[in-house]
């Protein structure tokens, strides 16, 4: 089984600050990864997914996730955040084979502060 | 392409009554994954749909239900409604036989909560 550990429930920013959001999982297999957001009062979107490859993803909006196999993180980047970014981000895992489904952290809400 | 919709988006229920949700994928998706989305246990996955087959089950109990038609619509049931079961329910579509790889398409979401 499969599991992710968010360690941060909420992330304070200034605007046009840079932010780090964490992700840490647990698998005995290979995985694919995902970060999703989700903005007040609506579904969830992708922001990034790493399958293979090179572990440095980029993503929509100026995010991008790098890929740690040996620490097994996954941690979500934006190098200058504005206020549109306040959401919820939701980091998610699933076994690299088959047709499994998606694991999800307890998500990382993000406030952006003017 | 429109997105993924559901219907109803708010709905309020009392103890014991039933409840049905419905979700359209987007045009030309055959897979729609239900989700379960609560303050306490967060994104639970419920179960998957692909081609009208169930090809994924969460760990909930007997009482949630899904199903889907041959035009990918898809419904989920809940029977004998408890408290507990106030949340937003999340669906989410995706166009491969990959469930695990592809990305997931979500829906706003149905608001239930039960009195």
């Amino acid at each position: 089984a499969q599991s992710v550990t968010q360690l941060d429930s909420q992330v304070p920013v200034f605007e046009e600050a840079p932010v780090e959001l964490r992700c840490n999982y647990s698998s005995s297999v290979s995985v694919y990864l995902f970060w999703y957001v989700q903005y007040p009062n609506q579904g969830l979107q992708l922001l990034l997914k790493y399958l293979s490859g090179s572990t440095l993803v980029k993503g929509i909006n100026g995010f991008e996730a790098e890929f740690n196999k040996s620490q097994t993180s996954f941690h979500l980047r934006k190098p200058s955040v504005h206020i549109s970014d306040t959401a919820e981000y939701f980091c998610a895992v699933s076994p690299n084979f088959g047709n499994e489904k998606l694991t999800f952290g307890t998500g990382t809400r993000l406030t952006i502060i003017p | 392409k429109a997105g993924v919709t559901q219907t109803p988006r708010y709905l309020i229920k009392t103890r014991g009554q039933q409840v049905t949700l419905s979700c359209s994928p987007i045009s030309g998706h055959r897979s729609v994954s239900w989700y379960q989305q609560t303050p306490g246990q967060g994104l639970q996955f419920l179960f998957e749909y692909f081609s009208e087959t169930q090809r994924n089950k969460g760990n909930f109990p007997g009482r949630f239900s899904g199903r889907q038609f041959s035009n990918s619509r898809s419904e989920m049931n809940v029977s004998t409604l408890e408290l507990g079961d106030s949340a937003l329910y999340l669906c989410a579509s995706g166009e491969s036989r990959s469930l695990g790889k592809e990305t997931q398409y979500f829906g706003p979401g149905t608001r239930l909560l039960v009195l």
